[in-house]
């Protein structure tokens, strides 16, 4: 099956500045994505989830893009803090739903 | 309300035993997950229910059964265990397929 990737297995970045995360999916039948973040010992959490009509979309200090033409889907969180340290993980579901491919994950690390 | 129940955390086999995975959801979600975590790898479909009485393979169904015993539970059986199913296995579950998913805390597996 279609797989989706990241192009930065670990990034470190200063308290207070802006993340930025990166995926690249490369099924163009998928038309959902989802943004997951996952703490050591615990389950993904759900960030935010974006659909194929939209370009971007907007949360509580993150922001998801989505690029069709390239493929590309990046999450960005505002004023990073300490609390962000974990991995992320986006997701593709393809338009005839129930199954979710994940990337392998970015770990964020948060330098105080 | 506790989301996604999943029992046991913890547990360690010996090669060519056998043991049920428990998962169990309150939020009357109709579709149902089982995950693995690998390191590196991320999170790869095993099996999935899109509805009670229906259940299908995902990426790597191999070694694995399920069981949807009700809308509610749905459980992840390894007749025969091997040292390559070693991993941590995630349920979740989604209202309808193309929402997102709500994941467990996860049951860390060893088989030796």
């Amino acid at each position: 099956g279609e797989s989706v990737g990241l192009h930065l297995p670990t990034l470190s970045v200063q308290e207070g500045d802006n993340s930025i995360i990166n995926c690249a999916y490369s099924n163009s039948a998928s038309d959902y994505f989802i943004w997951y973040k996952q703490e050591s010992g615990k389950g993904p959490q759900f960030i935010i989830d974006i659909r194929s009509n939209m370009d971007k979309r907007q949360g509580q200090r993150v922001t998801v893009l989505l690029n069709k033409t390239v493929k590309h889907l990046s999450l960005q969180i505002a004023a990073t803090q300490p609390g962000d340290s974990a991995v992320y993980f986006c997701a593709e579901n393809l338009n005839t739903g129930n199954q979710f491919y994940f990337g392998t994950g970015t770990s964020l690390t948060v330098i105080p | 309300n506790a989301g996604v129940t999943q029992t046991p955390k913890f547990q360690v086999l010996k090669t060519g035993q056998s043991m049920t995975l428990q998962c169990a959801q309150d939020m009357n979600h109709n579709s149902m997950y089982w995950y693995r975590q690998d390191p590196g790898m991320g999170l790869r479909l095993i099996y999935y229910s899109a509805s009670e009485g229906t259940t299908d393979k995902g990426e790597v169904p191999n070694g694995y059964n399920v069981s949807r015993l009700n809308k509610r539970e749905f459980s992840l059986r390894l007749e025969s265990a091997a040292p390559s199913q070693t991993s941590v296995y995630f349920c979740a579950s989604s209202v309808d397929g193309v929402s997102p998913l709500h994941f467990g805390n996860g049951t860390r597996l060893t088989v030796t």
